[in-house]
């Protein structure tokens, strides 16, 4: 069964600092990761995806992440928030065997302090 | 067009009434995915609809609940009989026919049941 845990429903950061945004997954079977963002009243868009090539994937706007399968984990990153980064950020697991078996985590709402 | 087009982009209506919306995707992409997504939540999956196989619709969360595509074209949900537990923003997304592949989201229909 696969799953999607996103450690932290809120993160707070001053502009400038790094960002951190922790996802566990579960998958029996070699999955695709994503990362979308989603500011308010708008719909998703992708900031980077895994798809079995390099394990570190880089993104839009400065973001990127490390596929880690020892530890089921692909954290998104970023060295230095800027204000326009505040928004709500989905962890996406989609099997490789099930197309409509995408799984969304819960999200993490990222707050940037001034 | 160059971007998944969803409308209405907000609808208000009265409980009882029916309504429908609609969503046109990105020209190639074979899948189609409905999602309901509630005030502060994650994205819940409503129904999967993949060239002309049987759609997945084991998300549809009752009987009022209906969805409809014609080949690789539009695709409308039609929600019966509305319920103020059905307010939410319904996002649609396509994706090429390869599993790996990234989704591609609308801006939602945004329904308010009074």
């Amino acid at each position: 069964a696969q799953s999607v845990t996103q450690l932290d429903s809120h993160v707070s950061v001053s502009e400038g600092t790094p960002v951190l945004l922790r996802c566990n997954y579960s998958s029996s079977y070699s999955p695709s990761l994503f990362w979308y963002v989603q500011h308010p009243n708008k719909g998703l868009q992708l900031l980077l995806k895994y798809t079995s090539a390099a394990t570190l994937v880089k993104g839009i706007n400065g973001f990127e992440a490390e596929f880690k399968k020892s530890e089921t984990s692909f954290h998104l990153t970023k060295p230095s928030a800027h204000m326009s980064d505040a928004a709500e950020y989905f962890c996406v697991v989609s099997p490789y065997s099930s197309a409509s078996k995408i799984i969304f985590g819960s999200g993490t709402r990222l707050s940037i302090r001034p | 067009g160059a971007g998944v087009s969803q409308s209405p982009s907000n609808k208000v209506t009265e409980k009882g009434k029916d309504v429908e919306l609609r969503c046109d995707p990105i020209s190639g992409h074979t899948a189609l995915y409905w999602y309901r997504q509630r005030l502060g939540q994650g994205l819940e999956f409503l129904i999967y609809f993949q060239g002309n196989s049987a759609p997945d619709k084991s998300g549809l969360p009752s009987d009022r609940f209906s969805a409809e595509r014609t080949g690789e074209s539009v695709s409308t949900l039609t929600i019966q009989r509305t319920q103020q537990e059905d307010s939410a923003v319904y996002l649609c997304a396509g994706r090429t026919g390869v599993n790996t592949g990234e989704l591609f989201f609308g801006e939602g229909s945004r329904l308010t049941v009074l």
